[in-house]
């Protein structure tokens, strides 16, 4: 079946740090890609996505990677702000379905 | 504009028990679907709705059942509760089935507990 598995947190940095959240998955055919964001008392956004193998979803910042050869969409940034404190969701949709399929969530703390 | 919203935000219920959880859209979206997150775990898709109509079910028992109604909005009904159903409750909505942009737009939830 089809599955998301991302790095477990949580992860604490500090502030202007490299991040990398790392995210695979497995699927039949070829599914669209998702990294979506949940800020403290905030509902689901979508921060990033990616339809096919090799196309960059890139957003505040963020990127990610559609490879298929590895089935990895891991998540970058740069330098991370306090402001990215949140749980990051890495997810997948298979062609024609009605649902998306979510990892389990990585909880990220930067500190000042 | 505004966003998806969910009612109640909190609730306590008994086993046994019946819930019932609503929704509004995003005005002009015409599909919801509902995910289930457990503490500690990624959203688990239940179902999802167009135009009035089931498109997707998960993988949940018969207990659970939904609807949408005329003006796009949704329940999320719930019997017979048990404590594994005590979870945070999410609603989504898209502007049409989900099998375009793949975007959905989350509430902020309802947050069940089972005692």
């Amino acid at each position: 079946g089809n599955s998301v598995t991302q790095m477990e947190g949580p992860v604490t940095l500090s502030e202007e740090a490299f991040l990398t959240i790392n995210c695979t998955y497995t699927a039949t055919g070829y599914p669209s890609l998702f990294w979506y964001v949940q800020y403290p008392g905030e509902g689901l956004q979508l921060l990033l996505k990616a339809t096919k193998a090799d196309d960059k979803g890139s957003n505040k910042g963020f990127e990610a990677t559609y490879r298929k050869e590895t089935t990895s969409f891991h998540l970058e940034k740069g330098s991370v702000q306090v402001s990215d404190s949140a749980v990051y969701f890495c997810a997948l949709r298979n062609q024609g379905a009605q649902k998306l399929v979510f990892g389990q969530g990585t909880r990220l703390t930067i500190n000042p | 504009d505004a966003g998806v919203t969910q009612s109640p935000t909190h609730l306590i219920k008994t086993r046994g028990q019946h819930v019932t959880l609503r929704c509004s859209p995003i005005s002009g979206h015409k599909s919801v679907s509902w995910y289930q997150q457990v503490l500690g775990q990624g959203p688990q898709f239940i179902f999802q709705y167009y135009e009035k109509e089931e498109r997707g079910r998960g993988n949940f028992p018969d207990r659970f059942s939904a609807r949408q109604f005329p003006n796009y909005s949704s329940e999320l009904n719930v019997n017979a509760l048990l404590l594994g159903d005590s979870a945070l409750y999410l609603c989504a909505s898209s502007p049409g089935p989900i099998g375009g942009t793949g975007e959905l737009f989350f509430g902020e939830g309802s947050r069940l507990t089972v005692l």
